[in-house]
């Protein structure tokens, strides 16, 4: 049993460029959501879904972008890259509205 | 609005006990959980309470909600070296969850 499976683990971009940060759970949950940890800022909500096609900003949003084709995957794009998204991803995926989240084990984003 | 607080650093000897206080702003939430992350792992669920509980034992963990207060606590009984990691207390907001900032957890031996 996978849970919920974020690759890369580790990834380095130049400022500017662009990437991918894939996301998958083979729990069917219905709910998806991408947040940025940043030391002593807790984790900081960017996008979330509660279903196949259906997408919602979260608090900090700007700089990403995401789409939800499938139940399993919810990848997280960066479409420009800068220093200040810098910080470690996680992809988190519960059953409903309120239960338990489960957490992938991050990615580690520098951007120089 | 939503807003959940925590302090940032807690250091207890082995053996005793630790509480982790929280506050949170939305009177709505219907969960409050805690959740705690290893160094370079993500985050585990430790437990959570549903807002029409005052208190919830599990082992050595101990929730308390005050809804008068908005005010949350983890007590972890006979703390051990493995205990040691972040800790963090989260409310239901709607389909989001909201997180507070994080209380890092030092046991000495």
């Amino acid at each position: 049993n996978a849970g919920v499976t974020q690759t890369p683990k580790f990834q380095v971009l130049k400022t500017g460029q662009s990437m991918t940060l894939q996301c998958a759970q083979d729990m069917n949950h219905e709910y998806m959501s991408w947040y940025r940890q940043d030391p002593g800022m807790g984790l900081r909500l960017i996008h979330y879904s509660v279903g196949a096609g259906i997408t919602d900003q979260g608090e900090v949003p700007n700089g990403y972008n995401v789409s939800r084709s499938t139940t399993e995957d919810f990848p997280l794009r960066l479409l420009s890259a800068a220093p200040s998204q810098t910080s470690v991803y996680f992809c988190a995926s519960s059953r409903d509205r309120g239960t338990e989240a489960f957490f992938g084990q991050g990615t580690r984003l520098t951007v120089v | 609005g939503e807003d959940v607080e925590q302090s940032l650093f807690l250091s207890v000897r082995e053996g005793d006990s630790s509480v982790i206080n929280c506050t949170y702003t939305d009177s709505s939430s219907t969960y409050l959980y805690w959740y705690k992350q290893e160094p370079g792992a993500g985050l585990q669920l430790l437990t959570y309470i549903f807002s029409n509980m005052d208190m919830k034992q599990d082992q050595r963990l101990t929730v308390l909600l005050n809804k008068k207060d908005k005010h949350l606590s983890l007590r972890i009984a006979d703390t051990q070296t493995g205990d040691s990691a972040i800790y963090f207390c989260a409310e239901s907001h709607g389909n989001k969850l909201v997180f507070g900032a994080g209380t890092i957890l030092r046991v000495k031996s």
